[in-house]
C-alpha cells in the first residue's frame, strides 16, 4: 500500500492563478481531510469528506473547493490564489471516525 | 466549539532531560490521539487513548488520559536528539480537532 499520496510536493503560484492539489489513498478509507499548516503553527481543517459524494467545510474553507467523486481521490482546488494561501497542505484519511489518521507527505505552496 | 489547548508551545531541553506536553479540552472527549511531526515532515500517529485514566507506554514515551477525559499528557523520559519535532494531540468530539502542538528541541 502506498498510503496517502499527494501531488505536487512543491508549487509556486502567481496571485490569481488556480491549481488543484491532488490526494489519493489506497486504503479504502471513507474519511478524508485537507489541512493547512502555516509555519510554526498547528493544523487547520479546510474541508473533509465522510464518503464519496459527501463533503463538508472545516475551520478555514474560504478560497478552496473540494470534490469526492471516488473513495480514493479527494482533490483540493484553489481558484484565485492569494498570498495568504501560502502554506503547507496536508491530506489525511482514516478508516473509521474514531481511528488514527494517515497523512500524506504534504504540498508546499507559495503564492507570489 | 471545541477548545483544545496544548502547552507548552515550545520546549528546549538538554539531551537526557525529561519532557512533558499537556493537552486540555473544554469538553469531555471520546478519545484522544497523539502524533509526532519531524521538522519538514508530516504528522505520524503515535497512539490512541480511549478509557478514562488510561496509561500507555511506548519505550521512553508515556501517554496518559485524565480521569475526567478532558486532558491528556505525553511524557518522554531521558530525551534523545531523535525526539526532536512537534507533538500534537488530536481530540474527537463532533469533529476532529488538533491541538496547537508542542515543539521540542533537544540540545545535545
Amino acid at each position: 500500500n502506498a498510503g496517502v499520496t499527494q501531488t505536487p510536493k512543491f508549487r509556486i503560484l502567481k496571485i490569481g492563478q488556480s491549481m488543484t492539489l491532488q490526494c489519493a489513498q489506497d486504503m479504502n478509507h471513507n474519511y478524508m481531510y485537507w489541512y493547512r499548516q502555516d509555519p510554526g503553527m498547528g493544523l487547520k481543517l479546510i474541508y473533509y469528506s465522510v464518503g464519496a459524494g459527501i463533503t463538508d467545510k472545516g475551520e478555514v474553507p474560504n478560497g478552496y473547493n473540494v470534490s469526492r467523486s471516488t473513495t480514493e481521490d479527494f482533490p483540493l482546488r484553489l481558484e484565485l490564489a492569494a498570498p495568504s494561501q501560502t502554506s503547507v497542505y496536508f491530506c489525511a484519511s482514516r478508516r473509521l471516525s474514531n481511528t488514527e489518521a494517515f497523512f500524506g507527505q504534504g504540498t508546499r505552496l507559495t503564492v507570489v | 466549539g471545541q477548545q483544545v489547548m496544548q502547552i507548552p508551545q515550545y520546549q528546549h531541553v538538554q539531551e537526557g532531560e525529561d519532557f512533558t506536553t499537556y493537552c486540555n479540552s473544554s469538553t469531555t472527549l471520546s478519545n484522544i490521539q497523539w502524533y509526532k511531526q519531524r521538522p519538514g515532515g508530516h504528522p505520524v500517529f503515535l497512539i490512541q487513548l480511549v478509557k478514562s485514566g488510561e496509561v500507555k507506554k511506548q519505550k521512553r514515551l508515556t501517554f496518559q488520559f485524565g480521569e475526567a477525559k478532558k486532558n491528556s499528557s505525553l511524557h518522554i523520559t531521558a530525551t534523545q536528539t531523535t525526539d526532536v519535532g512537534t507533538y500534537f494531540c488530536e481530540v474527537t468530539g463532533n469533529q476532529f480537532y488538533f491541538g496547537t502542538g508542542t515543539s521540542l528541541t533537544v540540545i545535545p
